[in-house]
This record gives C-alpha cells, structure tokens and sequence, in this order.
C-alpha cells in the first residue's frame, strides 16, 4: 500500500497567488482530514470528510479556504489569494471510520506551504 | 473537537532517562490517540485507548487513561536517541473527528 500521498512536498508563490494541494487517501478508508501545522498552533484540524461528504468545516480559517472531495481517492484544499500567514505544513490524513468508533489516522507526508 | 492540555511542552532528557508526557481534560473523553512525529516528519500513530483505567504496553512505551477518562499519559522507559520527537494526544468525541493536543517535543541527549 502507498500510503496517503499528498502533492506537492513543497510549495512556493507569493502572495495573491492560488494554491492547490492535493491529496490522495489509502484505498478503502472512508474518512479523510486536512489538517494545518505550524509551531504557534500546533496541529490544526481545518475540514473532515465521510464518504466523500463535508462533516465539518468548522476549522477552515475563513472564505479564501475551500476543500473539495470528488471521489473516494482524491480530494483539494485550495487558497485563494494566498497570504503570508498562510504559510504551514499541510497534512492529509486518512482512516477507515467504523459506526461508533475512531480508527486510527494514517498522514501523508506533507506539504510545505510558503506564501511570500 | 475537544479540548486537552498536554504536558509538559518541552523535554529535554539524557539518554536513558524516563520521560513522561500527560494529556489532561476537563471533560469526560469517549477514547484517546497517541501519535509520535519525528523531525521534519509526519504523525505517525501508536495507540488507541477506550477502556477506563486501561494500561497498554509497546515495548518501552506504557500507555494509560484515567479511571474517569479525562487523563491520558505516555511514560517511556531508558529513553534511546531513536525516541526523539513529538508526542501528541488525540482525543476523539461523538462527532467522529479527532483534535490534537499541543504536543511534547522530547530531546534525548546522547
């Protein structure tokens, strides 16, 4: 198995500029999570998806953050414009999420997002 | 998501030493995560606890959660330069997503 791959491992643009992020989660898991990490707020949970669906986006810093998941093996988080603080490790995680329990997350590698 | 304090933040211990790392609520928690994160790496899960007073074991690692379910802690025994990381907990609720705490970036001096 590949694991959670994310794309690209690192990403630079200046400010203004739309960011993509990919992410594709382990075949056969049904939940999937973008999650931001930088060093003031440590590991943030932006947005989470079952079956494909938005559950909550309670996370999302605010309207220039948008996620989308088209199909059971890919989904985006797109910036757009990008700024400065933006700037973080964005994280893809999958699991396989049973009724009544919380399996276990399995993270891409990342990607390093710096806004100029 | 629900909220945990974890602590201590920081840690920094000589090769051999012990370490522990506790992730406390002020609510009743359903079940809790632990993940580990090397240097310039990615989470990486340990363990899932559920039970109410239930202790697991992974080698050096010894895993507990409270008898009321509102703590957790993570205790490492001999600590090896392999241990070196962060140590988060991940408390997960009802709704089925999983917030995680700040963290403990533990540094083992050879």
């Amino acid at each position: 198995d590949a694991g959670v791959i994310q794309s690209p491992r690192h990403e630079v643009t200046e400010m203004g500029q739309e960011v993509t992020l990919r992410c594709k989660p382990i075949s056969g898991h049904n939940s999937l999570f973008w999650y931001r990490q930088t060093m003031m707020r440590g590991l943030e949970l932006l947005i989470y998806f079952n079956n494909n669906v938005p559950i909550d986006d309670s996370g999302m810093p605010e309207d220039r953050f948008s996620a989308k998941m088209p199909n059971a093996s890919f989904s985006t988080l797109k910036i757009q414009p990008s700024e400065p603080r933006d700037s973080a490790v964005y994280f893809c995680a999958s699991s396989l999420t049973r009724t009544g329990t919380n399996e276990k997350l399995f993270f891409g590698s990342g990607t390093q997002l710096s806004v100029l | 998501g629900q909220q945990v304090m974890q602590i201590p933040q920081y840690q920094h211990v000589q090769e051999g030493e012990d370490f522990t790392t506790y992730c406390n609520s002020s609510t009743t928690l359903s079940n809790i995560q632990w993940y580990k994160q090397r240097p310039g790496g990615h989470p990486v899960f340990l363990i899932q606890l559920v039970k109410s007073g239930e202790v697991k074991k992974q080698k050096r690692l010894t895993f507990q959660f409270g008898e009321a379910k509102k703590n957790s802690s993570l205790h490492i025994t001999a600590t090896q330069t392999t241990d070196v990381g962060t140590y988060f907990c991940a408390p997960s609720g009802s709704a089925r997503q999983l917030t995680f705490g700040s963290g403990t970036q533990l540094t083992v001096l050879p």
